[in-house]
C-alpha cells in the first residue's frame, strides 16, 4: 500500500531564510510521481513542485527544491529565502495507479 | 487558460438531505479527481475520472458517486448527508503525460465548503 508521512506539524522559519520541510514515501509501485503543494488560508491547493521516480535530477523551481533521496524513500521540500507569503500548509503527494495520496501537512509560519 | 472552477463554493444541508457538486476541469484536461478535506482525516482521495470512466476510488461509503461528462466536467453526488460529511471538497483535474514520467501533475480548483446540520 502507498503511504505518505510528514512528520512535522508545525515549523517556524524566519523570514529570508531557507527551511526544509520532509517527507517520506513507501510504495512497492517502480514508477510514481512526488508532488508539493501549499495550502493557504483559503483552501486552494496551489502545485509548487513536481519529481519522477526517474528522475535523476532533483527538481528546482524557483525558490523551491526538492530533495530527492529515492534510496531513503525521501522527498523534503526545501524553501530558500523565506517570504512572509510562504506561511501556509505545505503538503506532500504521491502519484500512482490513477489516484494521489496525501500527506497530513507541514504548517509554516514565517516570522518577520 | 482559466483555472478548475468548483460550484457552488459554499453549501449548508441538514441530515439525510443529498448534495450535488460540479467541477469544470481546466480546458483540456480529461482526468478529473475528487478529495474530501477534514481536519480530522486530512485530505482523502474520493474518485477519479477519465473519459467518463471512474479509474479508481477510495475507500469511501456507496453514499460518495460521481460522474463525468464528455466535456470532461465532473459532478459528485452525497446522499443521506451525515455530519461527518461535512468538509471542504476538491476537485482537481490534469493531463495525462505532461510530465517527464508520464505522471499527472493535478491542478485544483477552490473548493467546496460543504457544512452539514
Amino acid at each position: 500500500a502507498q503511504k505518505i508521512t510528514q512528520t512535522q506539524p508545525g515549523m517556524f522559519v524566519q523570514e529570508k531564510e531557507a527551511v526544509t520541510l520532509d517527507c517520506t514515501y513507501d510504495t512497492s509501485d517502480p514508477s510514481y510521481g512526488l508532488f508539493w503543494y501549499k495550502q493557504p488560508s483559503s483552501g486552494e491547493m496551489i502545485f509548487l513542485i513536481y519529481q519522477g521516480s526517474y528522475d535523476q535530477q532533483n527538481a528546482t523551481e524557483g525558490r523551491y527544491s526538492l530533495n530527492f533521496q529515492k534510496a531513503r524513500k525521501s522527498a523534503n521540500l526545501v524553501i530558500s529565502a523565506s517570504q512572509l507569503g510562504d506561511s501556509a500548509m505545505y503538503f506532500c503527494a504521491m502519484f500512482g495507479g490513477f489516484k494521489t495520496i496525501f500527506g497530513a501537512g507541514t504548517r509554516l509560519f514565517v516570522k518577520a | 487558460k482559466a483555472g478548475v472552477t468548483q460550484t457552488p463554493r459554499y453549501l449548508i444541508k441538514t441530515r439525510g438531505q443529498q448534495v450535488t457538486l460540479s467541477c469544470s476541469p481546466i480546458s483540456g484536461h480529461r482526468s478529473v479527481s475528487w478529495y474530501q478535506q477534514t481536519p480530522g482525516q486530512g485530505l482523502q482521495f474520493l474518485f477519479e475520472y477519465f473519459s467518463e470512466t471512474q479509474r479508481n476510488k477510495g475507500n469511501f461509503p456507496g453514499r460518495f458517486s460521481g460522474r463525468q461528462f464528455s466535456n470532461s466536467r465532473s459532478e459528485m453526488n452525497v446522499s443521506t448527508l451525515e455530519l461527518g460529511d461535512s468538509a471542504l471538497y476538491l476537485c482537481a483535474s490534469s493531463l495525462p503525460g505532461q510530465t517527464s514520467g508520464g505522471q499527472e501533475t493535478q491542478y485544483f480548483g477552490p473548493g467546496t465548503r460543504l457544512l452539514v446540520l
